[in-house]
């Protein structure tokens, strides 16, 4: 599985968007980027994922760079409850899950 | 919503004793994983399994064992705990499949103390 290149925090103002950037330039044609958030304490959380296409959900937005070696994670309209830290991950849509999670971003939401 | 369990949640417990924590998956996933990560720290892999009777070790040695005797089912076992045990241990399954995606689901972790 590739390995991601993450910034280790960011801040981001109560309602506005939050733009976590994740670098992963030795992607193989056939991974997916994945992304997780760990609220203290809990078990990571599936955000999105996708493969090159931009991808939305109710949670997050996720674009991927046409070369597919970096990607950003957008939380629209960030909220306190949004303070975690933040899983870039890439692996493949089969098979089994060894993948290294690495430090994420902490990214901290202040009011 | 992930159906994945552990139990106990908290344990606290003396050097020397056997513990086993469980971790059971109601959504007939063949691969489970547990992680270790100490507070603020990375999660680290210690056990993996792909299906029944497969168990392999992970990225970080680790003293316990595992077992996968049915689907569901997934417990961790340290025979003479000791206080560098002290951990949050996390349960997690994925489906691996191409068209439904491979999504890792978590579990709400065990938080073990060794006195």
């Amino acid at each position: 599985d590739a390995k991601t290149t993450q910034p280790p925090s960011m801040d981001c103002a109560e309602g506005r968007a939050a733009n976590l950037p994740c670098n992963h330039s030795t992607i193989s044609g056939n991974e997916y980027v994945y992304w997780y958030r760990q609220i203290h304490s809990q078990g990571p959380q599936y955000i999105i994922h996708g493969l090159k296409n931009n991808e939305t959900n109710e949670m997050a937005s996720l674009i991927i760079t046409e070369d597919r070696k970096s990607s950003t994670l957008i939380l629209p309209h960030a909220t306190l409850r949004d303070t975690a830290v933040y899983y870039c991950i890439v692996h493949l849509n089969t098979g089994g899950f060894k993948t290294i999670f690495g430090a994420g971003t902490r990214l901290f939401v202040k009011a | 919503e992930a159906d994945i369990y552990q139990t106990p949640r908290y344990l606290v417990i003396g050097t020397g004793k056997k513990i086993t924590l469980e971790c059971s998956q109601t959504m007939g996933h063949d691969k489970m994983y547990w992680y270790q990560q100490d507070p603020g720290m990375e999660l680290h892999l210690i056990h993996y399994s792909y299906g029944v009777n497969s168990t392999e070790k992970g990225d970080l040695s680790s003293e316990s064992t595992v077992s996968r005797i049915r689907t569901e089912h997934f417990p961790l076992t340290l025979e003479s705990a000791r206080p560098s045990h002290t951990s949050q241990y996390l349960c997690a399954s994925s489906e691996g499949n191409r068209g439904r995606g491979n999504t890792i689901y978590f579990g709400e972790g065990s938080w073990l103390t060794v006195v």
